[in-house]
């Protein structure tokens, strides 16, 4: 059980245009989302927090206008770059919490984005 | 503000060989400290917690970690690698849970090779 997918895992687009990433709890409701950015050899750097039909709540230093984040429902949260530019390049992670503590999160797989 | 270090970027050891992973952490108050296992093309999986209680704590696959306040530390220990166990590894500790309840911050990481 307790399982998160993220689509696509992997996309490669052109400059200055959008990505939308998805990430799914599969097979339980989750009250919280999260988004992560990882660097290669790098942490995992948290992006924002989101709850299902709230605006999502993000950290310092993240660009609000760059990275859209959308929780329609209790099993889906979209990530979207908008504009993208090389140094968007990154690995994104989402989690999804089934309560309300760090050890109730489930991590995706990750999606792996890649700007020319 | 909460924050983790993991000192070693990247550890070999031959597999049958015990390994411990280092992580100190910066927190004000009791920290609640994680450590997880990345494996490529999975999410990010719980390996054990810490939260209070007895120092030492056992996880799943073998691993087990020691909560050492005088020291800072929250070392992951395994007595015996197999070559399964190559992955990253990755050290959190959760944000303050009245208001960053769920955050986690994460370590850099430790990328571990397992020689044959």
């Amino acid at each position: 059980g307790a399982v998160v997918s993220q689509h696509p895992s992997w996309v490669i687009c052109k400059s200055g245009t959008s990505v939308k990433i998805e990430c799914r709890s599969l097979d339980f409701q989750a009250t919280t989302m999260f988004w992560y950015r990882q660097f290669p050899k790098q942490s995992l750097m948290l992006m924002a927090t989101s709850n299902e039909g709230s605006k999502a709540t993000y950290e310092q230093g993240v660009e609000k206008d760059k990275f859209l984040i959308n929780h329609a429902s209790l099993t889906l949260s979209t990530l979207t770059v908008t504009s993208a530019h090389p140094e968007d390049s990154s690995f994104y992670i989402c989690s999804a919490s089934i309560g309300r503590g760090a050890d109730t999160q489930y991590f995706g797989p990750g999606t792996r984005l890649t700007v020319l | 503000a909460q924050s983790v270090t993991q000192p070693d970027i990247h550890i070999t050891v031959s597999e049958g060989a015990s390994l411990e992973l280092r992580c100190n952490y910066s927190y004000g108050a009791t920290p609640y400290l994680f450590w997880y296992v990345q494996s490529p093309g999975q999410g990010l999986q719980l390996l054990l917690k810490y939260f209070s209680g007895d120092t030492l704590v056992q996880g799943i696959k073998g691993f087990e970690a020691e909560f050492k306040r005088s020291q800072s530390s929250f070392n992951l220990r395994k007595p015996s690698v197999h070559w399964s166990d190559a992955a990253e590894y990755f050290c959190a500790v959760e944000g303050d849970r009245g208001s960053t309840l769920g955050r986690l911050y994460f370590g850099r990481g430790t990328q571990l090779t397992v020689w044959p």
